[in-house]
């Protein structure tokens, strides 16, 4: 079965450095979505994304965060200037048709900012 | 904006029990409602889903039902088996807004 896929699984970072969390969502999707899972708390929607563009994005995700589709297979959660706080799970995920059909995730990057 | 919340947070069965989550939603116009299943360290994987124009929904031991005018839908696990244990989540969203909306997860402990 096809599989969203992420990397690193876990990426430990400087606060105050930029990172970048690097997905590939299943190949026939349209859809892309980040998450973030905070230790213990609920999954956060972030933002999703199509046809190379964002169509939704959450509170969070504010000017330090962008997304980029550098290529037909690659999706990328860049975070700037990194805070303690930016430590959680990211997830990212996709799917066929936008909203009303299953989201596949991936099984997350841990991002720790020291 | 749409606000899921889910209960219990923990819930402790013996094998073979049945197990009940619930979740309520605030926005009437949600219209689809899927259950994600986490492992420790993996992302969730969706387990089934219900869309709004269904009551119930059944996928061998595992049933989702909605009452809409309620506001609320339910996952029912039967006959629950130690490979059941796991964090279960709610979610929902409103069809072509693609945006999910999670409740805080429920870690169930089936005892052998």
């Amino acid at each position: 079965e096809p599989e969203v896929t992420q990397t690193p699984s876990h990426q430990v970072t400087q606060m105050g450095q930029e990172v970048i969390l690097r997905c590939v969502p299943i190949s026939n999707h349209l859809y892309f979505y980040w998450y973030r899972q905070i230790l213990g708390q609920k999954v956060e929607f972030l933002v999703s994304f199509y046809n190379n563009e964002i169509s939704e994005k959450s509170e969070i995700f504010d000017d330090q965060f962008s997304v980029e589709r550098p290529d037909g297979s690659n999706f990328t959660l860049k975070i700037r200037s990194t805070k303690l706080e930016d430590s959680a799970m990211y997830f990212c995920a996709s799917d066929g048709a936008g909203g009303l059909q299953p989201q596949h995730f991936g099984d997350g990057t841990r991002l720790s900012i020291l | 904006g749409e606000n899921v919340e889910q209960h219990p947070s923990t819930l402790s069965v013996q094998e073979g029990d049945s197990a009940v989550i619930k979740c309520t939603y605030s926005d009437s116009a949600s219209n689809y409602f899927p259950w994600y299943k986490q492992e420790l360290g993996k992302g969730p994987q969706l387990i089934i889903d219900i869309r709004s124009n269904v009551g119930e929904k059944k996928d061998q031991r595992i049933a989702v039902t909605l009452n809409k005018t309620a506001k609320h839908f339910s996952l029912h696990i039967t006959e629950t088996q130690p490979e059941d244990s796991a964090v279960y989540f709610c979610a929902a969203s409103i069809y072509n807004f693609n945006k999910f909306y999670f409740g805080s997860g429920t870690k169930l402990n089936v005892k052998p």
